[in-house]
């Protein structure tokens, strides 16, 4: 069975241009999220989806990030106009049930960098 | 504001002896606690996980201490092996919350085991 995969696996772009990163969870998987890790600090909670509706999107840093989850399988995250401030590892993480984490999966995540 | 701490950046241990990583948190909320553990370039790996209703759990050479009081918890390894060697991080979240479960990472502790 195919993981958590995120694509690009890296990403360098300059600061005011937008970056789109796509996540295909783990088929049959309901539950969706991102985190981000900016350089050395912790891993933080962006968004959950539940299928194609968000659940939760309180992590989201501002208007510049925007997550679609069309048709309830893989997800994309928008960054438009990107910041310096944006640079970091992102995650995506599927689970099949809404349970605290035991089953969630992580992909190996997309280093975005800002120039 | 931090509520997830691991305030040991990094941890050295000789192959075959007990690895203790710590976690300390603030968050009275917080009733499920995890241990996630991470490879270069690869994303986190559930790795242990423990109710608040336990103060102890354990898998096979992995044992997760909770001490509700003193808001803290620990990871032991034992016997530490060289394949040990990798970021660990602690996480939390609130079990029973309606929310999406969101996980709250510390920033993570860098394991060594040395041959």
């Amino acid at each position: 069975e195919a993981g958590v995969t995120q694509f690009p696996s890296h990403s360098v772009i300059e600061k005011g241009q937008t970056v789109t990163l796509r996540c295909d969870p783990i088929s049959g998987h309901d539950n969706l999220y991102w985190y981000r890790r900016v350089m050395g600090k912790e891993i933080k909670f962006l968004l959950h989806f539940v299928k194609e509706s968000k659940q939760d999107e309180s992590g989201m840093p501002n208007n510049r990030f925007l997550a679609e989850r069309t048709g309830g399988t893989y997800s994309t995250l928008k960054v438009q106009p990107a910041e310096l401030e944006d640079s970091g590892v992102y995650f995506c993480a599927s689970s099949q049930v809404r349970l605290p984490g035991t089953e969630a999966f992580f992909g190996q995540g997309t280093r975005l960098t800002v120039v | 504001d931090q509520q997830v701490k691991q305030n040991s950046p990094s941890l050295s241990v000789q192959e075959g002896r007990i690895s203790i990583l710590n976690c300390d948190y603030t968050n009275s909320m917080f009733d499920y606690f995890l241990w996630y553990k991470k490879y270069p370039a690869e994303g986190p790996t559930f790795l242990i996980s423990i109710s608040s209703i336990k103060d102890k759990n354990e898998d096979g050479r992995f044992t997760v201490f909770l001490n509700k009081s003193a808001k803290h918890l620990s990871l032991h390894i034992v016997p530490s092996q060289p394949g040990d060697s990798a970021v660990y991080f602690c996480a939390a979240t609130p079990h029973s919350g309606a929310g999406s479960y969101q996980l709250t990472f510390g920033k993570g502790t860098k394991l060594s085991v040395i041959p």
